[in-house]
């Protein structure tokens, strides 16, 4: 059974460009959230997709986007970096509202 | 007063201590209670899994989760310094997305 993968591993930008993230969810999943974790914190909820629809939406701005894909894998997109978005960024794979399993994360450093 | 209350800590023991972690929350509509592990740089690890009150027991690692006093607690027994990481505790109501403790770092010496 392959586990959560996401890509890239870490990468830097500059602030006011745009980042694409990638998640690969577990096998047998169909639903995917996303997290963004920064230091010295716990993961705060960005929103989540289920069967390419999003399906709920925390407390972030709609330059943070998403989409998510037949096989279930998924993508997220942040235009007009700010500093502040530097973080881990952590995907999240279940079955409907189940247990979730997290990848590994991408670490966002924006400068 | 924030969702979910957890003591960053730092927490230090002695390897094969008994290691007590805790979260206290203020929604009374929390249903289901997680721990997860996190090292350095990776990923959350799933731990451990409750719905509602009651004990979970799995090896080293017992969660207890008290919803009248809305407090949940992760024991570990004889910890191992491999058990140096951090320990989120989160939660959330059926359907909803997982709120998160802040994480209490401990570091188990040999």
């Amino acid at each position: 059974e392959t586990g959560v993968t996401q890509s890239p591993t870490h990468l830097i930008k500059t602030r006011g460009q745009q980042v694409t993230l990638r998640c690969s969810s577990q096998s047998g999943h169909n639903t995917v959230s996303w997290y963004q974790q920064a230091l010295g914190q716990g993961p705060q909820f960005i929103f989540q997709y289920y069967r390419e629809e999003e399906n709920g939406r925390g407390n972030f701005p709609p330059r943070f986007s998403g989409l998510q894909f037949p096989n279930y894998s998924s993508e997220l997109n942040v235009n007009a970096l700010e500093l502040d978005d530097s973080a881990l960024y952590l995907c999240a794979s279940s079955m409907a509202s189940g247990e979730q399993f997290f990848g590994p994360g991408t670490r966002l450093t924006v400068l | 007063q924030k969702e979910v209350e957890q003591d960053p800590g730092p927490l230090s023991v002695p390897e094969g201590a008994i290691v007590s972690l805790n979260c206290t929350y203020s929604n009374s509509a929390f249903q289901y209670f997680m721990w997860y592990r996190q090292y350095s740089r990776k990923g959350p690890e799933l731990l451990m899994y409750t719905y509602s009150s009651g004990n979970k027991e799995d090896g080293r690692f017992t969660a207890q989760v008290d919803k009248s006093s809305k407090y949940i607690s992760l024991f570990i027994r004889d910890s191992q310094p491999s058990d140096s990481a951090t320990y989120l505790c989160a939660m959330r109501q059926a359907g909803t997305a997982l709120i998160f403790g802040k994480g209490t770092t401990l570091s188990v010496s040999s």
